[in-house]
């Protein structure tokens, strides 16, 4: 049973237009959530976080939204660049097993 | 600074065969973890180490798979008999700290059991 869903198992946007990648989980104990974004042959890195006291947070062109009441949180890309092309990991974790709960990726294509 | 390291990265072995796949976290971290990457499935928890200790390893799918961890700078996953099922893409990846808000993955092993 997954905990953390991604839905879309892929994502097409237009260079300059914004990417919306999206997750819903199902554990109401989860409260801090991540973005991984994996390049092809290379692992996984941490893109950015958000907190469950909080329901945004931004940093550049990448901003989370957390909506606790719909278990639901979003990565906006603005604007989208060819090289944001990769596949993004959405995770959760619970304050008392902090070991994060991965979803099954949703693999963005940006055209230039 | 060096990152996780794994190694083989890609291994290509027939069903029954054992497998090994080796780790090594980065360095003055105290948690390792063990992933599986399938389309399925996604990221997949496999095992969790926290100082060379087992803490978690609910993940491993059946007593085929083992893990060790005999100091801190070095892990491994083994397959013993390799299944054509097994195949995908194995991550290690450490911590330096219990959080989890920050987990560095390496390159990962692509394995192909045929």
């Amino acid at each position: 049973d997954q905990q953390v869903k991604q839905n879309s198992p892929s994502l097409s946007v237009q260079e300059g237009r914004i990417s919306i990648l999206n997750c819903d989980y199902t554990n109401s104990m989860f409260d801090y959530f991540l973005w991984y974004k994996k390049y092809p042959a290379e692992g996984p890195t941490f893109l950015i976080s958000i907190s469950s006291i909080k329901d945004k947070n931004e940093d550049g062109r990448f901003t989370v939204f957390l909506n606790k009441s719909a278990k639901h949180l979003s990565l906006h890309i603005v604007p989208s660049q060819p090289g944001d092309s990769a596949v993004y990991f959405c995770a959760a974790r619970s304050g008392g097993s902090y070991i994060p709960t991965f979803g099954r990726g949703t693999s963005l294509i940006v055209h230039p | 600074d060096a990152g996780v390291i794994q190694s083989p990265r890609h291994e290509v072995t027939e069903m029954g065969q054992e497998v090994t796949l080796r780790c090594k976290p980065i360095s003055g971290h105290n948690s390792l973890f063990w992933y599986r990457q399938t389309m399925m499935r996604g990221l997949e928890l496999l095992i969790y180490f926290n100082n060379n200790v087992p803490i978690d390893d609910s993940g491993m799918p059946e007593d085929r798979f083992s893990a060790k961890m005999p100091n801190a700078s070095f892990s491994t996953l083994k397959i013993q008999p390799s299944e054509p099922r097994d195949s995908a893409v194995y991550f290690c990846a450490s911590s330096p700290d219990s959080t989890g808000n920050t987990i560095y993955f390496g390159e990962g092993s692509w394995l192909t059991v045929v």
